[in-house]
């Protein structure tokens, strides 16, 4: 069964420095996420994106975070200046459609920001 | 904005019993979707069951069944035969009908402990 793959699956990165997540989407799917988990607290919405461009992103997703699809088949999320509340899980997921389409996720990426 | 509660933290049930997980959620949308999701120690993701809030059959996908009552807003999820296996974390999550925005929104979770 095709899979979302998401590298790397455990990050460290100094507080300032710039870090980006990557994930290769299901290939025919083309509905694109990306969600946080801090430890310990629900799974939280970051940013959609479809047709090469942002569909809707959250309060959380400030001018710090960024998304690209570079190709045909990588989806990243960027962050150029992390803090220490930038520490979680990172899922991403994809779906072919919008709605009753199940969303598939990713291993998720620990990013832990020293 | 849409809302999704969670209110039971923690369940714990033997091998073999049946267990309800509760949800609930606030919207003023009519048509929207709900799902359940399990998150093991692996931490991925899996959809467990989803229902279409314009149908009111309840889904059900082998041991897992829901009980979807619109009026009451409630969205529970029914184990059966529970196995050590479906010992994880379960999060309730809505998303809205097509052509709105189709963001996941979870509710804080659930882990289930299956004992033997």
């Amino acid at each position: 069964e095709p899979e979302v793959t998401q590298t790397p699956s455990h990050q460290v990165t100094q507080m300032g420095q710039e870090v980006i997540l990557r994930c290769v989407p299901i290939s025919n799917h083309l509905y694109f996420y990306w969600y946080r988990q801090i430890l310990g607290q629900k799974v939280e919405f970051l940013v959609s994106f479809y047709n090469n461009e942002i569909s809707e992103k959250s309060e959380i997703f400030d001018d710090q975070f960024s998304v690209e699809r570079p190709d045909g088949s990588n989806f990243t999320l960027k962050i150029r200046s992390t803090k220490l509340e930038d520490s979680a899980m990172y899922f991403c997921a994809s779906s072919a459609r919008q709605g009753f389409q199940p969303q598939h996720f990713g291993d998720g990426t620990r990013l832990s920001i020293l | 904005a849409q809302t999704v509660t969670q209110s039971q933290p923690e369940m714990s049930v033997q091998e073999a019993e049946t267990v309800t997980l509760s949800c609930t959620y606030d919207t003023s949308e009519s048509d929207y979707y709900l799902f359940w999701y399990k998150q093991p120690p692996s931490r991925q993701m899996i959809l467990v069951i989803r229902q279409e809030a314009y149908k009111q059959q309840n889904a059900t996908e082998n041991r897992f069944s829901v009980n979807f009552q619109k009026a009451a807003k409630s969205f529970s999820l029914k184990i059966s035969d529970s196995q050590l296996g479906d010992a994880a974390m379960y999060f309730c999550a809505y998303r809205s009908a097509p052509g709105t925005a189709s963001k996941l929104t979870f509710g804080t979770g659930t882990r289930l402990q299956v004992t033997l």
